[in-house]
C-alpha cells in the first residue's frame, strides 16, 4: 500500500530549480517526510526530512504543505550530476512504536538536460 | 569505517550454490538494514536488525534467505540453493539507532546468478 505518489518523471534544464511534488495524502500526524535519491549505480543518499515546518540543507529545500497532504523538494540549481531517482517516504518518528524500516516507492526519475 | 561497506561488490555463481553477502556497517550504529534491487525496480525491504536482534524479518522472500548480525557490527546475508530470480544488488544501510532519521547505504553487492 502506497503511502506516497509522484510522478515518473521529469527533467529539468542545468542550472535551473528542480521542483518534484509528491502526494501524501494519507500521512499521519506522527509521520515524517524524508526524501532520498539514488544515482545510478550507487545506493541511495539520504537529503532532507521534515515534518511540517519547511527545511534547507546544503543540498535542497522541502516545502511541506499546511494540511501536510503534500510536498515539494526543492533542488535550487540543477546540475547534470543531480540525475538520479528520487524517493518521496513517509515514515513514523522514533520512538513512537512503529517500524523503523524505510518503504521506497517507485521514485520520481529527474533528468538534468545540459 | 567512514560509511558503510559491503562485499563482494560483484558475484557471480550458479544456480543451486549458496552465497553470502556482507556488510560492515559505521561504527557505532546499531541498526542495520538488508534491501533488494532488482534490475530497472525499486528497493525491497529484507530484514532490519537493532543490534543482533532482528524485529522485522518480513521482507525475506522464502526460507531460502536468512541473515545474521554478530557483535552489533557486522552483518551477513545467506541466500541457500540460489536461484535466478535472486540476481539483484543487494543493499546494506545503518543508522544510529532504529528509527533514526538517517540511513546510511552502502554501494550494494551486485548478484547474478546463471
Amino acid at each position: 500500500d502506497a503511502k506516497t505518489t509522484q510522478p515518473p518523471s521529469m527533467d529539468c534544464a542545468e542550472g535551473r530549480a528542480a521542483n518534484l511534488p509528491c502526494n501524501h495524502s494519507t500521512i499521519s500526524g506522527n509521520e515524517y517526510v524524508y526524501w532520498y535519491r539514488q544515482i545510478h549505480s550507487q545506493g541511495p543518499q539520504y537529503i532532507i526530512h521534515g515534518l511540517k515546518n519547511n527545511e534547507t540543507n546544503e543540498m535542497a529545500s522541502l516545502i511541506i504543505t499546511e494540511d501536510r497532504k503534500s510536498s515539494t523538494l526543492i533542488l535550487p540549481h540543477a546540475t547534470l550530476r543531480d540525475t538520479a531517482v528520487y524517493y518521496c517516504i513517509v515514515r513514523a518518528a522514533a520512538g513512537t512504536g512503529a517500524n523503523s524500516k524505510l518503504t521506497f516507492g517507485k521514485g520520481i526519475t529527474l533528468s538534468v538536460r545540459p | 569505517g567512514a560509511g558503510v561497506s559491503q562485499s563482494p561488490s560483484n558475484k557471480v555463481t550458479e544456480k543451486g550454490k549458496d552465497v553470502e553477502l556482507r556488510c560492515d556497517p559505521i561504527s557505532g550504529h546499531t541498526a542495520l538494514y538488508w534491501y533488494r534491487q532488482r534490475l530497472g525496480q525499486g528497493l525491497e525491504f529484507l530484514i532490519y536488525f537493532q543490534g543482533n536482534s532482528a524485529p522485522d524479518k518480513s521482507g525475506l522472500p522464502s526460507d531460502r534467505f536468512s541473515a545474521e548480525r554478530t557483535g552489533e557490527s557486522v552483518s551477513t546475508l545467506t541466500i541457500q540453493r540460489t536461484q535466478q530470480e535472486d540476481s539483484a544488488v543487494y543493499l546494506c544501510a545503518s543508522s544510529l539507532f532504529s528509527g533514526a532519521n538517517v540511513l546510511t547505504f552502502g554501494a550494494g553487492s551486485r548478484l547474478t546468478v546463471l
